[in-house]
């Protein structure tokens, strides 16, 4: 399995609603990432786990809540977001955090209304 | 600061052309060099990389080489397809860093 699969695909929520972006890989990478994109822009790191520890966040609002319940799953906790929110969030894994090359997930397209 | 440029799109080309997509770096460590493709609607595909000076990464048909004197890794393709329209971004990580750089995307329209 050489893959990264996130769930769901596609999200739209209210700016009062609790919703929740999951991820999965199974290769047994130990860093994972989560990343936003906005239309004709490069991804922009929002954060980073490594051996299921947070280690880096790019000063992300905490609107945005990551959780990395165990070294295959890294969740994205959703709650009282923005419509400048609306993008694509993609999720990636390596084999290390360190100087590896990442693997992303296709991606799940939120839109905040 | 580390920094990645690449040529600004959008770039359009025939079927069968010859594809050059430059790409420069400016690095404070040791980068190791990367190219991803990003077809509409999806994820990144990490399509070719190079850990060291002088490597040649090549996949599907595409080629990049690490040249440090330079600081570059300039992505070409021989005979381009339709299906290689898409947005290809160039990126490294920095050793002992966590956070991989991106360019900013050439998005690259093939026409039959």
């Amino acid at each position: 399995d050489t893959e990264v699969t996130q769930t769901p695909k596609h999200l739209v929520m209210g700016m009062t609603n609790k919703k929740s972006l999951k991820c999965e890989q199974h290769m047994g990478h130990r860093a994972m990432y989560w990343y936003k994109q906005k239309a004709k822009k490069p991804p922009e790191l929002m954060f980073v786990y490594s051996y299921e520890k947070l280690s880096i966040n790019e000063s992300v609002p905490s609107r945005f809540s990551p959780e990395c319940p165990n070294s295959s799953l890294l969740n994205l906790h959703l709650h009282a977001l923005q419509p400048e929110d609306s993008a694509l969030y993609l999720c990636a894994s390596s084999r290390l955090a360190d100087y590896n090359e990442q693997f992303f997930g296709p991606g799940t397209r939120l839109t905040v209304l | 600061g580390d920094s990645v440029t690449q040529m600004e799109g959008p770039v359009t080309l025939s079927e069968e052309a010859f594809l050059t997509i430059n790409c420069t770096y400016t690095a404070t460590g040791y980068p190791s060099l990367f190219w991803y493709v990003q077809y509409p609607g999806e994820g990144l595909q990490l399509l070719l990389k190079a850990t060291k000076a002088d490597d040649k990464g090549s996949n599907k048909g595409f080629e990049a080489t690490y040249r440090k004197e330079t600081t570059s890794f300039h992505l070409e393709k021989g005979s381009v397809q339709v299906s290689d329209s898409a947005v290809y971004f160039c990126a490294m990580i920095i050793q002992g860093a966590q956070k991989l750089v991106f360019g900013q995307g050439t998005r690259l329209t093939i026409n039959p």
